[in-house]
């Protein structure tokens, strides 16, 4: 149990275009979502913390209206990478939390390439 | 907000020897405290996690931690370790305060046959 699935695992896009990401809890209901940044050889950055049913709380320095994240049910969230540009490439990772103080479970990431 | 230390970037140890792993966090409230691993081209797995309760927990393939308020540490132990424990390594914490949770930057470890 505790799957969580990230679609797309690869994706490239045009600069100035927009890319979504979807993250989905397999097999539970995840009252919270989470969205990390990891660049090569380097931890996780917070971008953002959803909760289902109410806006994200984004980390300073993250720009909400550039990386929109919808957390419309208990077992989906999106991000969306919107006019991309090169600086955006990075590999984006999604996680999911039943509750509070429960552990969260990892997608596989989505390695986004901005030409 | 809350925040986590991961003191090595790199541990090396021999197989069959003890590693550790060390992690030290900062909350202003009572922690959550886990660690997670990461194989090249995998996603971060869970180990084990801290919530309340026995100070020492015990978690997946053989590795423990055991937390320490007064030290604020929460270090990755296992007495004897594999050259399949060579990952990198993420101590994370959550607290009980805030939703959100942070990352340690990681610890490279090594297990030399």
């Amino acid at each position: 149990g505790a799957v969580v699935s990230q679609h797309p695992s690869r994706v490239i896009c045009k600069s100035g275009t927009s890319v979504k990401i979807e993250c989905r809890s397999l097999d539970f209901q995840a009252t919270t979502m989470f969205w990390y940044r990891q660049f090569p050889k380097q931890s996780l950055m917070l971008m953002a913390t959803s909760n289902e049913g109410s806006k994200a709380t984004y980390e300073q320095g993250v720009e909400k209206d550039k990386f929109l994240i919808n957390h419309a049910s208990l077992t989906l969230s999106t991000l969306t990478v919107t006019s991309a540009h090169p600086e955006d490439s990075s590999f984006y990772i999604c996680s999911a939390s039943r509750t509070k103080n429960t552990e969260a479970f990892f997608g596989q990431g989505t390695r986004l390439t901005v030409v | 907000a809350q925040s986590v230390a991961q003191p090595e970037d790199q541990v090396n140890v021999a197989e069959g020897n003890p590693l550790t792993v060390k992690c030290t966090y900062s909350v202003s409230g009572n922690p959550y405290l886990f660690w997670y691993v990461q194989y090249p081209n995998r996603g971060l797995q869970f180990l084990l996690k801290y919530i309340t309760g026995d100070n020492l927990v015990k978690g997946s393939y053989g590795f423990e931690a055991e937390f320490n308020k007064s030290q604020t540490s929460f270090h990755l132990k296992k007495p004897s370790a594999l050259v399949s424990d060579s990952a990198l390594y993420f101590c994370a914490v959550r607290d009980e305060g805030n939703n959100d949770m942070r990352f340690g930057a990681g610890t490279r470890l090594t297990v030399k046959p």
